[in-house]
C-alpha cells in the first residue's frame, strides 16, 4: 500500500512558539491531505483538508490562523501550530489518499505527539 | 454529532477467543471501512465494504454491513494478543470523489495472552 510518512513523531515546544508537521506521500501524489487532531482514547477530529495548490478547508471551530496548512507540493502538506499554548498538546495525524490505486482508503501518517510546556 | 458510533466501547477476550465489534451510522453512506491503530501510532486501513455489499472477508476478518439498520460489524477469529488495540469504523458519504470520511469513537481491544 502507498506509504505516508510524519515528521516528526513527537515535539515538546514552550508556549508561544510555533511548531511544524510534516506530512509526505513517498510513493505517489496526493493533491489532498487530511489533517486530524486525537485526543487520549478518542476519535480523530477532522481539522482541515490541505489542497494542493490552494487553501486549505477547515472545519468548523478550527481557527486557521492558528492551524496553518500549506501544501506545496503533491507530495508534501505542513501543519504549523502557531503560539502554540499547552491546550494544543494533542496527538495530531495526517492522512492521504492515493487516487491512482486504491483511491477509496485513506493512508495514515505515524502521528506527531505535541507537548506544549 | 459522530456518524459512526462502535459499541462496546472496550472489550477484553482471550487469545484464541473471537472478538465482534459494532458500528451504527446515521445517514446514507457509499463504503463503510475500518481502521486499526496502535497506542501512539498513525491508522491502518484494515477493510472496506461497499453500500452494495452485505459480507467481505480478508483473513481472520469478517465485516458484515447491513444498510437497512444502518450497522456493520467486524469480527476477528482466533485473535492474538497482537491484534490488540483501538478500532476505528469509518463511514464515505454517498457523493463526492474526494469526499472526507467521518470515524467513530473507537473500541479498545485487549487481548489478554
Amino acid at each position: 500500500g502507498a506509504v505516508v510518512s510524519q515528521h516528526p513523531s513527537w515535539v515538546i515546544c514552550k508556549s508561544g512558539t510555533s511548531v511544524k508537521i510534516e506530512c509526505r506521500s513517498l510513493d505517489f501524489q496526493a493533491t489532498t491531505m487530511f489533517w486530524y487532531r486525537q485526543f487520549p482514547k478518542q476519535s480523530l477530529m477532522l481539522m482541515a483538508t490541505s489542497n494542493e495548490g490552494s487553501k486549505a478547508t477547515y472545519e468548523q471551530g478550527v481557527e486557521k490562523d492558528k492551524f496553518l496548512i500549506n501544501h506545496a507540493s503533491l507530495t508534501l502538506s505542513t501543519l504549523t501550530v502557531t503560539s502554540a499554548h499547552p491546550e494544543d498538546s494533542s496527538f495530531y495525524i495526517c492522512s492521504a489518499r492515493d487516487l491512482g490505486r486504491e483511491g477509496e482508503k485513506l493512508f495514515f501518517g505515524s502521528g506527531t505527539q505535541l507537548s506544549v510546556l | 454529532s459522530q456518524q459512526g458510533e462502535e459499541d462496546p466501547q472496550a472489550l477484553s477476550i482471550q487469545e484464541g477467543e473471537n472478538a465482534t465489534m459494532n458500528c451504527s451510522y446515521k445517514t446514507s453512506i457509499n463504503n463503510l471501512q475500518w481502521y486499526r491503530q496502535n497506542s501512539g501510532r498513525g491508522l491502518v486501513h484494515l477493510i472496506l465494504i461497499r453500500s452494495n455489499e452485505r459480507e467481505k472477508h480478508s483473513g481472520r476478518l469478517r465485516v458484515t454491513l447491513d444498510t437497512s439498520k444502518k450497522s456493520s460489524s467486524l469480527l476477528i477469529t482466533a485473535s492474538r494478543a497482537a491484534d490488540t488495540a483501538s478500532y476505528f469504523c469509518a463511514t464515505a458519504p454517498v457523493t463526492g470523489a474526494n469526499s472526507k470520511l467521518t470515524f467513530g469513537k473507537g473500541i479498545t481491544l485487549s487481548v489478554r495472552p
